[in-house]
């Protein structure tokens, strides 16, 4: 079945960049999604990318789009410690059923 | 605009009572899905509804209903709780499957 997959966690120090990772199998999506949830909260939209564009950037944010190994990444720059939370991939699934699948989500921790 | 909301925040109950839980969306979105969250399992998706008067089942339905009687509001049912519906819910909407999906707080629920 389709599936979305990340690693489950990643630590970095304050001002490091922090680099997570996702894996896709449905290539039919419009968009792919980052959403970040923070403790004791429920998920928002972080940024999405087109499935026709490589690269999207906003501010520290930087999406990378990779469609032929269907890897999808998210870059944070300056990495500060309210970036810490855990951060959900999401692939738009078209076929039956049409629905998001979601990655296990990635928890970041940031060290001071 | 208040989004999404939950109704309660937490709740406690014992083994075979039941409970219902309330989500409502203000945004006159078609789409809502109930999902709920546990350690290391990600985001498992409960049921969802496709527009007023329809619903759906999702990845793990079992021991949940939903009803979705006005577009604005979406309903989450357990007959007989059980220990192991202890996790805490997410209702989200959406404008369409592959559209942002914007979420509520959540509401713990722990089954004694």
């Amino acid at each position: 079945g389709e599936d979305v997959e990340q690693s489950l966690f990643l630590s970095v120090r304050e001002g490091d960049s922090s680099v997570i990772n996702c894996t896709y199998t449905d290539s039919s999506s419009t968009y792919l999604y980052w959403y970040k949830q923070e403790p004791g909260a429920g998920l928002q939209l972080l940024t999405y990318i087109f499935s026709n564009m490589d690269m999207k950037q906003d501010q520290r944010l930087t999406v990378l789009l990779n469609k032929k190994d269907k890897h999808l990444s998210l870059r944070i720059a300056d990495t500060q410690t309210g970036d810490s939370a855990i951060y959900f991939c999401a692939d738009p699934y078209a076929g039956n059923n049409r629905k998001l699948i979601w990655g296990l989500g990635t928890s970041l921790a940031v060290n001071p | 605009n208040a989004g999404v909301t939950q109704t309660p925040k937490f709740r406690v109950l014992k083994t075979g009572q039941s409970m219902t839980l309330l989500c409502a969306q203000d945004m006159n979105h078609e789409y809502m899905y109930w999902y709920r969250q546990d350690p290391g399992m990600g985001l498992r998706l409960i049921h969802y509804s496709v527009g007023e008067g329809t619903t759906a089942k999702g990845e793990v339905p079992d021991g949940y209903n939903v009803s979705r009687l006005k577009k604005q509001n979406f309903l989450l049912g357990l007959e007989s709780a059980a220990p192991s519906q202890t996790s805490v819910y997410f209702c989200a909407s959406s404008y369409s499957y592959n559209n942002e999906q914007f979420f509520g707080p959540g509401t713990r629920l722990t089954v004694l």
